[in-house]
């Protein structure tokens, strides 16, 4: 079956420890994106990226950072530095070609920092 | 700035009866909209989309909705409601420009008395 995963569901952390969530696609999508999602507030993007080795800000991204390696996989890590990092972070992929820009989600990670 | 309002944070309706969630987006271009469903610690799943055409849109689960440039809204409708349909939805504009990525509204609860 074709889709997103992203593990593990649930992370535990210490404060000032960095952690990192992990997404994988096997859609053959182009491009992924990294949401936070607050309750009352919808879903932010911290990331996304179109391409291999490729990647741009979204609209929080100070102290979160992302890699992308590879075309199936974009990995997010929360650093130290994220001053408020329990929330629930949602990846996504969509494919760039024939005009299809709807957005496909994976179950998401509940991280909690304590 | 691009943004999206979902008037409603939560609505009550009985099994049944009718259902309509608001949405109003501000964003110069033409939109591509989205809405999406999440059923508690969940993805998010994709009711329908708007990229031009036809103004009534069909979506999946006897969902439908209609774009109104002059109100510039994308209200989601379904004519009876199941028990099932409780969960959360999220109306979304795509910004083609940064990526295609999403803005999302802050969502509305949807609540289904028996």
């Amino acid at each position: 079956d074709g889709g997103i995963t992203q593990s593990p569901k649930y992370l535990f952390r210490k404060e000032g420890q960095n952690v990192t969530l992990s997404c994988e696609q096997n859609l053959n999508h182009d491009a992924m994106y990294w949401y936070r999602q607050d309750p009352g507030q919808g879903l932010r993007l911290i990331y996304y990226s179109q391409i291999v080795n490729d990647f741009q800000k979204g609209d929080i991204a100070e102290g979160y950072s992302v890699s992308r390696e590879k075309k199936e996989s974009f990995p997010l890590t929360v650093t130290s530095a994220q001053k408020n990092p329990t929330a629930f972070y949602l990846c996504a992929s969509t494919s760039q070609a024939g005009g299809s820009y709807e957005q496909y989600f994976g179950p998401g990670t509940r991280l909690t920092v304590t | 700035a691009q943004s999206v309002t979902q008037p409603d944070i939560h609505i009550t309706v009985s099994e049944g009866a009718s259902l309509e969630l608001r949405c109003n987006y501000s964003y110069g271009a033409t939109p591509y909209l989205f809405w999406y469903v999440q059923s508690p610690g969940q993805g998010l799943q994709l009711l329908l989309k708007y990229f031009s055409g036809d103004t009534l849109v069909q979506g999946i689960k006897g969902f439908e909705a209609e774009f109104k440039r002059s109100q510039s809204s994308f209200n989601l409708r379904k004519p009876s409601v199941h028990w099932s349909d409780a969960a959360e939805y999220f109306c979304a504009v795509g910004i083609l420009e940064y990526g295609n990525k999403l803005v999302f509204g802050a969502g509305t609860i949807l609540r289904v008395k028996s």
